[in-house]
């Protein structure tokens, strides 16, 4: 069983659409996490969601909004796709909020954006 | 603002030769974590190794090794007897302590080729 699940795998869509991408996790994880990572492969926090309060909210234009129903889903909806908007979307979950424990990722999401 | 450079972006090898990937790091916390993911050509994310502040001892795993030295800022991995599977890009990343959020800062990644 796919500990941490996202879908679809791939997204490909036209400027302007709107699309939602979904994350799961059966780890019995607390917190959960969307990371972008860009055409040169830099990885950068998004949002984190800790038992589905939003507790990290980095520069993210307000096209992105992630919505938790429930500690395990933690999905990703963004208005009014650019062209930027093209890359690897990664959910993530983790046992608690702190610094100390490790992300366990997702397999991601390309987004491409035409 | 904590920073983490590897400032390796690709190394090639060939099968069987040692290799190591720098990382150095940047904080003004005392407690911190780093760690290592490695992103196959799949695409996914695979953790490594997760390494506190306070402890300063050398890892191994199989061929894979880690030195952390708090005085210079750095956390090497060392992949010993490389093989082809070990091609990928490798991920450093550094976490604070008590942060809201487990925010991990990402180095650029080093892609690694290893050569038959």
């Amino acid at each position: 069983d796919t500990a941490v699940s996202q879908t679809p795998k791939y997204l490909v869509t036209q400027m302007g659409n709107d699309k939602s991408i979904k994350c799961e996790q059966n780890l019995g994880h607390d917190t959960m996490y969307w990371y972008k990572q860009d055409s040169k492969k830099f990885l950068k926090i998004m949002f984190s969601y800790n038992n589905k309060e939003l507790i990290i909210n980095e520069t993210v234009p307000n096209r992105f909004s992630p919505k938790s129903p429930d500690k395990a889903h933690l999905n990703l909806h963004i208005n009014s796709l650019e062209l930027g908007d093209s890359a690897v979307y990664f959910c993530a979950s983790s046992p608690m909020s702190r610094g100390s424990v490790s992300l366990y990722f997702g397999s991601g999401t390309q987004l491409s954006v035409l | 603002a904590q920073k983490v450079t590897q400032a390796q972006t690709e190394i090639s090898v060939v099968e069987k030769e040692d290799v190591t990937l720098d990382c150095v790091y940047e904080t003004r916390d005392t407690t911190y974590y780093l760690f290592w993911y490695k992103q196959p050509p799949s695409g996914e994310l695979v953790f490594l190794i997760r390494r506190n502040s306070f402890d300063e001892q050398n890892e191994i795993s199989g061929r894979y090794s880690w030195n952390f030295q708090k005085s210079t800022s750095s956390f090497n991995f060392t992949i010993t007897a490389s093989q082809v599977v070990d091609s990928a890009v490798y991920f450093c990343a550094l976490s604070e302590y008590g942060t809201s959020g487990s925010r991990l800062t990402f180095g650029e990644g080093t892609q690694l080729t290893v050569n038959p």
